[in-house]
């Protein structure tokens, strides 16, 4: 099942930068998409989400962008800090799922470089 | 802030044996789930639970796990009988509304790491 896809499974950054994460996803059905930031041995923690009716949403240093018709999302970090270092998972949802179910990508692991 | 809990943060266990993993989610929240993760794989979902009723379930969820609420606090997800491709990272998440209109935000617990020998 590939319906929400990372493709790249690793990113290193240098601290101050931008760190931008991609996800791609087949199902047009979805309408709700979250961005979900994972330690090792910790559970997701939920970052920043987007509806569908929107294409941007922001909240401090993290910004996501939503194409629909490229169904694509991204999430940018402006300026990455060495703590953003972690596992980001974007996830998906929609209507048709009745009992909320969220699909995840494969994650793609940020490094931050000091 | 609120959190989702569980417990054990670790479990061991024979293959075959039965486990009973807990989790007690946000008090204001009504829907709860079970997700797993695999070493090295994609988070999963496993299932969605809604006023004392599973609303969705996944393939993985078949006749050897269940879930309950046995009290007002407490979310629980039983595996009857544990094969080695159990061993996961279990998850418990809450949220405090369904439907995506006006977001779906689910809060996920720390997990516990379940390893089948």
């Amino acid at each position: 099942d590939q319906q929400v896809k990372q493709n790249s499974p690793s990113l290193s950054v240098q601290e101050g930068r931008i760190s931008i994460l991609n996800c791609d996803y087949t199902n047009s059905m979805f309408d709700y998409f979250l961005w979900y930031k994972k330690y090792p041995a910790e559970g997701p923690t939920f970052l920043i989400s987007i509806s569908s009716i929107k294409d941007k949403n922001e909240d401090g240093r993290f910004t996501v962008f939503l194409n629909k018709s490229a169904k694509h999302l991204s999430l940018h970090i402006v300026p990455s800090q060495p703590g953003d270092s972690a596992v980001y998972f974007c996830a998906a949802s929609g209507r048709f799922n009745a009992g909320n179910m969220l699909t995840f990508g494969g994650g793609t692991r940020l490094m931050v470089k000091p | 802030e609120p959190e989702v809990t569980q417990t054990p943060s670790h479990q061991v266990t024979q293959m075959g044996q039965e486990v009973i993993l807990r989790c007690v989610p946000i008090s204001n929240h009504l829907y709860f789930y079970w997700y797993r993760q695999i070493l090295g794989q994609k988070v999963e979902f496993l299932v969605s639970f809604y006023n004392n009723e599973i609303s969705e379930k996944s393939e993985i969820f078949d006749d050897q796990f269940s879930v309950e609420r046995p009290d007002g606090s407490n979310f629980t997800l039983k595996i009857r009988s544990t094969k080695l491709e159990d061993s996961a990272m279990y998850f418990c998440a809450s949220s405090d509304q369904q439907g995506t209109n006006s977001g779906n935000t689910i809060y996920f617990g720390e997990g516990s790491w379940l390893t089948v020998v």
